[in-house]
């Protein structure tokens, strides 16, 4: 059983661009949640995916966006970056949509400049 | 609304030595909470949670953690630490969709 992977690894981009970023599942999950932690901080909720939908936010701009695939795989796409963007960013997976255990990736870390 | 405090951003504990991780948490309604670690470069496992039932939980690597209503709190504890325990741990509760983190504790170990 493959467990979550997320790519890429690092990331450095300049301030005003766009990234996105990608994270597969592990097998048979359809849920999926991303979130921020930044330099010395817990992971900060952005928002949830179950079955292509987004179905819950936390506080974040709508320039945070995301997708999930029919395979479940997910992407969060930001735009127009600022530097406070830099941060350890993690996807994690869920066999359903209200099962508590959660499954985190290694997490993408984007460094903006 | 709810949120998680963990008291003490470090602990440094001798290898052998109790630990001892705290947290708070404030929720209008009896909470999911959980206990997750970080080691470097690494995602968050998760460590233990508490639903409902036994208030005493146990988890993996020794761990445990005790839910006291009365004093909203789920404190993480191992009687002998180890180095190989060195590593960020954070608390967190859970209410519908939303995971809500403390902010962390990093424990050090000393040889």
């Amino acid at each position: 059983e493959t467990g979550v992977t997320q790519s890429p690894t690092h990331l450095i981009k300049t301030r005003g661009q766009q990234v996105t970023l990608r994270c597969s599942s592990q097998s048979g999950h359809n849920t999926v949640s991303w979130y921020q932690q930044a330099l010395g901080q817990g992971p900060q909720f952005i928002f949830q995916y179950y079955r292509e939908e987004e179905n819950g936010r936390g506080n974040f701009p709508p320039r945070f966006s995301g997708l999930q695939f029919p395979n479940y795989s997910s992407e969060l796409n930001v735009n127009a970056l600022e530097l406070d963007d830099s941060a350890l960013y993690l996807c994690a997976s869920s066999l359903a949509q209200g099962e508590l255990e959660q499954y985190f990736g290694p997490g993408t870390r984007l460094t903006v400049t | 609304a709810q949120s998680v405090t963990q008291l003490g951003s470090h602990v440094s504990v001798s290898e052998g030595a109790l630990v001892l991780l705290r947290c708070n948490y404030s929720s209008s309604v009896p909470p999911y909470l959980f206990w997750y670690v970080q080691y470097p470069n690494q995602g968050l496992q998760l460590l233990l949670k508490y639903t409902t039932g036994a208030t005493l939980v146990k988890g993996i690597n020794g761990f445990e953690a005790e839910f006291k209503k009365s004093e909203t709190s789920f404190h993480l504890t191992k009687p002998s630490a180890h180095m190989s325990d060195a590593a960020e741990y954070f608390c967190a509760v859970r209410r519908g969709f939303k995971t809500i983190f403390g902010a962390g504790t990093r424990l050090f170990v000393k040889a």
